[in-house]
């Protein structure tokens, strides 16, 4: 059965710094994968995706993704940190086989001033 | 154009009853999925349709149903309320086609006294 792993269920990085937020899968088939990111008290928001077309993704608000096969990641970074990027962040991935999307358990960014 | 759109935002049942939640999805997409969001993890897969058909399952009791619409809107409904099933209830909308990503609503928080 396919499963996502995201490692570090609390991330803290200071205003300006790299972000990186762990993703991995596990899938016997290349799969689709997604960052959303969470707000309080509401609905996720779609980061980015990967759907094999390229192994570098660019998403919104700065942030990308590198699709690694070797390593089943899917790592989300972005070059420097900002407040506004406190939130939770969560990767998914559905395969080409079901039309189910699996959910890590999340990431809690936290941007210290 | 509009997002997913759910209704009603909070709810408060008791043990026993049941719960109609409603959503409507963004104009043109014809797949409705639902999702549970217990506080502290990541979404759980509950149901996906499309044009009108079960298309997907995830592991929870037969308490739970849901069906869509000519108009593509989908309401999800629980039965026989139990206090776990507590919880942020999320909608997505998605277009036709496997790796489409997920568009969500704000969902409704539900809580059992």
């Amino acid at each position: 059965a396919q499963s996502v792993t995201q490692l570090g269920s609390h991330v803290s990085v200071s205003e300006g710094a790299l972000v990186l937020l762990r993703c991995n899968y596990s899938s016997s088939v290349p799969p689709y994968l997604f960052w959303y990111v969470q707000y309080p008290n509401q609905g996720l928001q779609l980061l980015l995706k990967y759907t094999s077309a390229a192994t570098l993704v660019k998403g919104i608000n700065g942030f990308e993704a590198e699709f690694k096969k070797s390593e089943t990641s899917f790592h989300l970074t972005k070059p420097s940190a900002h407040m506004s990027d406190a939130a939770e962040y969560f990767c998914a991935v559905s395969d080409s086989g079901t039309y189910k999307y699996i959910f890590g358990t999340g990431t809690r960014l936290k941007v210290l001033a | 154009d509009a997002g997913v759109t759910q209704s009603p935002t909070h709810l408060i049942k008791t043990r026993g009853q049941h719960v109609t939640l409603r959503c409507s999805p963004i104009s043109g997409h014809k797949s409705v999925s639902w999702y549970q969001q217990v506080l502290g993890q990541g979404p759980q897969f509950i149901f996906q349709y499309y044009e009108k058909e079960e298309r997907g399952r995830g592991n929870f009791p037969d308490r739970f149903s849901a069906r869509q619409f000519p108009n593509y809107s989908s309401e999800l409904n629980v039965n026989a309320l139990l206090l776990g099933d507590s919880a942020l209830y999320l909608c997505a909308s998605s277009q036709q086609g496997q790796g489409q990503p997920q568009h969500f609503g704000d969902g409704t928080r539900l809580s059992i006294l």
